[in-house]
């Protein structure tokens, strides 16, 4: 079983939708939690950081994390064709060494 | 410098020959870390280095893969003997290196075409 789970989609989904995206983890020593955005060339960009589990709310972007279940979430709300991107989520534990999902690719259709 | 800055941009190289990738991450940022992502897959971990030291190599694919890194700042990637299969966008980052707000910062990346 690989450490991080994520499909690849890709998802396409209507303007104006709500997005959810997901990873599942088998590594119990996880507790830092990140999501990235990676436009077409371009170098993955940091959106949302969560210490173990909870919410997190930034604008659109809501970061959710179940560490029993372990399993991670983000959702966007009032999705715009802008936010067609590969999502990758992250996560680490005390050792600094960080494990990316495979991403996502999302599109918003207009 | 403001970002994470990368070096070159885009590289071609002919199978066989040995290339160097540079990386120069934020001021301060003691933490660098190497990634490969090849088209349509995900990042695969490389190599990290905590000041000039790497206290994780698991990730280099072969032993044709080396990184060091110099005053704390300044790393090279550099890939001997060339083959089809490393062609891929390989990405560098930074981060303070603290564990208790471990979030990296990625550069736009070193594009690499073996041919």
């Amino acid at each position: 079983q690989k450490e991080v789970e994520q499909d690849p989609g890709p998802l396409s989904v209507p303007e104006g939708a709500i997005v959810s995206l997901n990873c599942t983890y088998s590594n119990s020593a996880f507790q830092y939690f990140m999501w990235y955005r990676q436009y077409s060339r371009k170098g993955p960009e940091l959106l949302m950081y969560t210490y173990s589990s909870g919410n997190k709310e930034d604008g659109r972007f809501t970061a959710q994390v179940d560490k029993s279940s372990k399993y991670i979430s983000l959702f966007i709300r009032d999705s715009q064709p802008s936010d067609s991107a590969t999502y990758l989520c992250a996560m680490s534990g005390r050792d600094d060494k960080i494990i990316f999902g495979k991403g996502t690719r999302l599109h918003i259709l207009p | 410098g403001a970002g994470v800055s990368q070096s070159p941009s885009n590289k071609v190289t002919e199978k066989g020959k040995d290339v160097e990738l540079r990386c120069d991450p934020i001021s301060g940022h003691t933490a660098l870390y190497w990634y490969r992502q090849s088209l349509g897959q995900g990042l695969e971990f490389l190599i990290y280095f905590q000041g000039n030291s790497a206290p994780d190599k698991s990730g280099l694919p072969s032993d044709r893969f080396s990184a060091e890194r110099t005053g704390g700042s300044v790393s090279t990637l550099t890939i001997q003997r060339t083959q089809q299969e490393d062609s891929a966008v390989y990405l560098c980052a930074s981060s303070t290196g603290q564990t208790s707000g471990n979030t990296i910062y990625f550069g736009e990346g070193s594009w690499l075409t073996v041919v």
